[in-house]
């Protein structure tokens, strides 16, 4: 198993750019996070999925769009880049239902909005 | 307002010295709480705690809980140079996980 994988790893992005981050995992999870950490921050969650089909808003979705259309992929939008977006982005899954076991992180995605 | 607080934010020490992360927590609907050591990428997991008063260990690291007072603490013995890392801590309030900031430890060799 590849666990869960990002794409890209570094990006620039221009203000008002667009762009989607990709996330993909193979173990069957049905739990899914993307989550920005910046500095002193820690992890703040943005979008969450606990199934295909279905998303919702984290702490901080202003700004990003999700889509689950199956299990695997979970992408992160960024309909119109801000300098305040740049980051470093995770994704993370976990088996779903409750309570919450441990997330498994993606390797993470540099995002730098000039 | 759910929150996760660790301390201190960071910590240097030599190697061979022990350390003691705190985190403390508030959230509604809590279940467990979660540590994760993040070095140059991706958080990986430690623990997972569940009830009070049961130590986890895992080789020289160790953490515990009080739901009672609501904080853990994650311990490291005999720290080495590849324990630097940031080291977080995270409660899950129902379908969410709030993580704390993190705490930044430094071990000198």
């Amino acid at each position: 198993n590849a666990g869960v994988t990002q794409t890209p790893k570094f990006h620039i992005l221009k203000t008002g750019q667009s762009m989607t981050l990709q996330c993909a995992q193979d173990m069957n999870h049905g739990y899914l996070s993307w989550y920005r950490q910046d500095p002193g921050m820690g992890l703040r969650r943005i979008h969450y999925s606990v199934a295909a089909g279905i998303t919702d808003k984290g702490e901080v979705p202003d700004g990003y769009n999700v889509s689950r259309s199956n299990t695997e992929d979970f992408p992160l939008r960024l309909e119109s880049a801000a300098p305040s977006q740049t980051s470093v982005y995770f994704c993370a899954s976990s088996y779903s239902g409750s309570p919450v076991y441990e997330q498994y992180f993606g390797p993470g995605t540099r995002l730098t909005v000039t | 307002e759910d929150k996760v607080v660790q301390s201190p934010l960071s910590l240097v020490v030599h190697e061979g010295d022990t350390v003691t992360l705190n985190c403390s927590y508030e959230v509604t609907n809590f279940r467990s709480l979660l540590w994760y050591k993040q070095e140059k990428k991706a958080p990986t997991f430690l623990f997972m705690l569940t009830s009070s008063g049961i130590e986890k260990k895992s080789g020289r690291l160790s953490s515990i809980l009080d739901k009672k007072e609501l904080f853990s603490i994650l311990n490291i013995t005999a720290t080495q140079t590849g324990d630097s890392a940031v080291y977080l801590c995270a409660a899950p309030p129902g379908n969410m996980l709030t993580f704390g900031g993190g705490t930044r430890l430094m071990v000198k060799p």
